[in-house]
């Protein structure tokens, strides 16, 4: 059983176009996340989402929207997707908050290479 | 093998030997510490983690050691196997933000048989 899932795996599309990335986790956990994986393998964090609401959000293009209907999804809308948007996107979730006695492992999903063409 | 310095991209190690991975991090304020392994094609898996209150702290083959004097952090596999070709990541969370996992750039691990 696959704990944090994301479809599609791959996505090739053309500059300009508006994609989404979707995102369940069957852990239970309170907290999601996405991070951008560029060509270097460099990890960084865009988005957080706990109980649906949003905690984190670093310096993201506001083409970037993250949506949360419920504390199991967390999707990824990207409009008029850009050349430089090309990236492999990760989707993690992690338990309660520390300071609500949980820990701050996180658990990741497969990934979702984007590619801009 | 072993890398050494703030950060060695790459680590080529023989089947059987130890492996070293090193991390320096940056954040004093930092208080808890995590490893992760990427496999190609996939997202990064928990490995091993270590809060600022303990020094080391192992696994099944790995230890985590954490030297808060000078910020450094070190992943040890022992005996390592072909399937421990990947990439390694260490990762931190300030104290200051629950949520917010900094990521290091990532060792890339290669086991020649």
């Amino acid at each position: 059983d696959t704990a944090v899932s994301q479809t599609p795996k791959y996505l090739v599309t053309q500059m300009g176009n508006d994609k989404s990335i979707k995102c369940e986790q069957n852990l239970g956990h309170d907290t999601m996340y996405w991070y951008k994986q560029d060509s270097k393998k460099f990890l960084k964090i865009m988005f957080s989402y706990n109980n649906k609401e949003l905690i984190i959000n670093e310096t993201v293009p506001n083409r970037f929207s993250p949506k949360s209907p419920d504390k199991a999804h967390l999707n990824l809308h990207i409009n008029s997707l850009e050349l430089g948007d090309s990236a492999v996107y990760f989707c993690a979730s992690s338990q309660l908050p520390r300071s609500s006695g949980g820990t701050d492992t996180q658990y990741f999903g497969p990934g979702t290479r984007l590619t801009v063409l | 093998g072993e890398s050494v310095g703030l950060h060695l991209p790459t680590l080529s190690v023989q089947e059987g030997d130890n492996s070293i991975i090193n991390c320096a991090y940056s954040n004093s304020a930092s208080d808890y510490f995590i490893w992760y392994k990427q496999e190609s094609g996939k997202g990064p898996q928990f490995i091993i983690d270590i809060r600022s209150n303990m020094d080391k702290r192992q696994g099944q083959r790995v230890t985590v050691l954490l030297n808060k004097t000078v910020k450094h952090l070190s992943l040890q596999i022992a005996a390592t196997q072909p399937g421990d070709s990947a990439v390694y990541f260490c990762a931190e969370i300030p104290g200051s933000n629950d949520y917010k996992l900094s990521f290091g750039a990532g060792t890339t691990v290669t086991v020649r048989a």
